[in-house]
């Protein structure tokens, strides 16, 4: 596509449950970035892919976070067990390649309100 | 240690005011990359501008411009004639070798335009 799109837009979901939050790069992009922003906050690095792999997950905060990409494209962002901190705007970008310097084109994100 | 301080956190003007967001960063590497984005309410990030390390001729793109200072580790940005459209949440941002894939973002600057 044009632009790098996440679905769903909006989340609403009540405490314990799983979520899964999608985000599709940019057609050509090899690099995807997951990065968390809560309520008037900075930008917070969870997860980056190059290609299907997984190289730097540092950023994931606790175990209930996992990601994966399939076919070097669509990356899926899931949440088990949701807590009411989770609750933020997940954002994802996606660059040409990874490494130093490439820039990251951002999604519009997923509003994550867990209740 | 690699960090980005935006140490404005909000800034107002009225419109047509001229207006600088500072950026000060820290980095051990030689070679970085430095942003700039603008997240408008709308709340999708717009990059606006990559400078790297080797180059520290100031830019000017229409009303924006940009003063990148190693000897002081500044990157700071300057919107001329402000226009109520600039209203935004401007957020600075790193790439260097030590974070690895990661780029580091700022608290970012809030700026509000007054018609």
């Amino acid at each position: 596509g044009a632009g790098v799109s996440q679905s769903p837009s909006n989340k609403v979901t009540e405490k314990g449950k799983d979520v899964e939050l999608r985000c599709d790069p940019i057609s050509g992009h090899t690099a995807l970035y997951w990065y968390r922003q809560s309520l008037g906050q900075g930008l917070e690095f969870l997860i980056y892919f190059q290609g299907n792999s997984a190289p730097d997950k540092s950023g994931l905060p606790s175990d209930r976070f996992s990601a994966e990409r399939t076919g070097g494209s669509v990356s899926t962002l899931t949440i088990q067990r949701t807590q009411q901190e989770d609750s933020a705007v997940y954002l994802c970008a996606s660059s040409s390649e990874g490494g130093l310097g490439n820039t990251q084109y951002f999604g519009p994100g997923t509003r994550l309100t867990v209740l | 240690a690699q960090k980005v301080t935006q140490a404005q956190t909000e800034i107002s003007v009225v419109e047509k005011e001229d207006v600088t967001l500072d950026c000060v960063y820290e980095t051990r590497d030689t070679t970085y990359y430095l942003f700039w984005y603008k997240q408008p309410p709308s709340g999708e990030l717009v990059f606006l501008i990559r400078r790297n390390s080797f180059d520290e001729q100031n830019e000017i793109s229409g009303r924006y411009s940009w003063n990148f200072q190693k000897s002081t580790s500044s990157f700071n940005f300057t919107i001329t004639a402000s226009q109520v459209v600039d209203s935004a949440v401007y957020f600075c941002a790193l790439s260097d070798h030590t974070g690895g894939f990661k780029t580091i973002f700022g608290a970012g600057t809030r700026l509000f335009v007054k018609a």
